[in-house]
């Protein structure tokens, strides 16, 4: 199956301060979607990029599916943006999403 | 509205117990899906139904069995549980997408399920 594997694992911030989460996958995909697991547990829906970039607010996505990866950004980060960060993709051929293990991000005020 | 919701959000059951998760959406999506998420790991798929028919089934343990009574809701029912399937037990759902493809998936609150 494909793999796809997320940088960095961990990531401590102070209030304010840019970061940039990569993500990267082993073979050609229909789609990307990122999610925000806040740490009681909700998985929300970030974006849905199989390719491009796209900017909701403080955050913007971009996925070169031809290079086989997705980086999120996030700007001037708040506390609420703690939690853990999936990239999961959806491989060609296949109808369900693969999931990377994750991007635990802790912003300290 | 972009909500998918879940009850209940906590439950504790013996290794004897039979128990059922619910889960519920009104935004006309024809997929649904249950996960299992283990602490620190990422969410594993168990069950996806496409059009109200079980479509895929990751080799779960028949102690677990989904069921689709309509296009909005979801059941899990739980039987004869392991102390190591105590998990958080999410619910998405998405649209279909070009060609069979997934949708974005939208996800409910889950429950947190211990078994003792």
């Amino acid at each position: 199956g494909i793999q796809v594997e997320q940088s960095p694992p961990d990531l401590i911030l102070q209030e304010g301060a840019n970061s940039t989460l990569r993500c990267n996958f082993s073979d050609s995909v229909n789609n990307l979607q990122w999610f925000h697991q806040n740490p009681w547990g909700q998985l929300i829906n970030l974006f849905y990029i199989p390719s491009g970039t796209k900017q909701n607010g403080r955050l913007s996505a971009t996925t070169v599916a031809t290079e086989r990866y997705s980086l999120l950004y996030i700007s001037s980060s708040q506390t609420t943006d703690s939690g853990v960060y999936f990239c999961a993709v959806e491989q060609v051929g296949y109808s369900t999403l693969t999931f990377g293990k994750g991007t635990m991000l802790l912003v300290s005020p | 509205d972009t909500e998918v919701t879940q009850t209940p959000k906590h439950l504790v059951m013996g290794m004897t117990n039979k128990k059922s998760l619910k889960c519920e959406q009104h935004m006309g999506h024809r997929a649904m899906y249950w996960y299992k998420q283990k602490a620190k790991k990422p969410p594993e798929l168990m069950f996806v139904y496409s059009y109200e028919k079980l479509s895929i089934n990751e080799s779960v343990p028949s102690r677990f069995s989904p069921e689709c009574p309509n296009s909005s809701l979801l059941n899990l029912h739980l039987h004869a549980l392991q102390p190591e399937d105590s998990a958080l037990y999410l619910c998405a759902s998405s649209q279909e997408g070009v060609a069979g493809t997934t949708d974005t998936q939208y996800f409910g609150p889950g429950t947190r399920l211990t078994v003792l």
